[in-house]
């Protein structure tokens, strides 16, 4: 069965770096784009990246762009999310979410990772 | 990137039907017929209930449907049950290739 799960998150400092991964295991994941997406404490969902299929494309919410850098590796099944330059507002659970090829929805969600920036 | 507008919430009784609007833009739920609907019970992750406006994945009961209109997209809950209970989440693609959600609605069984 299709499993993403999430880790990486803690609680950091702002302006730290934090890198989240999530791995993938029950399918083909190098036929999957995929996404992140946050959830504050408390507010609802924001979508933060999402990668396609091979890496070659990469998109991202105007709030992270420069700051936030999205990736994979294939070969470990494996999706990862730099998180540099944190700031207070960036605290929210982190969840991958594999993407519905040609439906641009997610049909899989991990269990999500907490961020916390705080001084 | 402005989010999409939903209600903050919804309620009805066991075996009534409720509607939840999404309304955006014709750059996102407008423009596209990829518009999602999620349901969030509480401290879990997302679940994917509708896609591409109207399909439900296996498993997903019948009584979910989604439709759009324009710019505002709407999930109707048919015979609510006490487990649909949720936040209720909407969202699109956009012309930016980004995807955007709505604020969530909470619904109620009362």
């Amino acid at each position: 069965q299709v499993q993403l799960v999430e880790s990486g998150g803690g609680v950091v400092q702002p302006g730290w770096s934090l890198r989240l991964s999530c791995a993938a295991s029950g399918f083909t994941f190098s036929s999957h784009a995929m996404h992140w997406v946050r959830q504050a404490p408390g507010k609802g969902l924001e979508w933060v990246a999402y990668i396609s299929y091979d890496g070659n494309y990469k998109k991202y919410v105007d709030s992270v762009e420069g700051r936030f850098s999205i990736s994979r590796d294939s070969s470990k099944s494996t999706l990862y999310l730099q998180l540099n330059s944190l700031r207070t507002e960036d605290t929210a659970v982190y969840y991958c979410a594999r993407d519905l090829s040609g439906a641009w929805t997610a049909d899989y969600w991990g269990q999500g990772t907490l961020v916390t920036v705080s001084s | 990137q402005s989010a999409l507008t939903q209600p903050a919430s919804v309620s009805g009784s066991p075996g009534q039907s409720i509607t939840i609007s999404c309304t955006g833009t014709s750059s996102d739920v407008g423009g596209y017929n990829y518009v999602s609907w999620y349901q969030q019970h509480p401290g879990r992750a997302p679940k994917l209930i509708i896609y591409e406006v109207t399909n439900r994945p296996s498993g997903v009961p019948d009584r979910f449907s989604g439709s759009k209109s324009g710019n505002t997209a709407s999930l109707t809950v048919s015979g609510l049950q006490a487990e649909d209970e949720a936040d209720y989440y909407c969202n699109s693609h956009t012309s930016s290739g980004t995807w955007v959600f709505g604020g969530g609605t909470r619904l109620t069984v009362l």
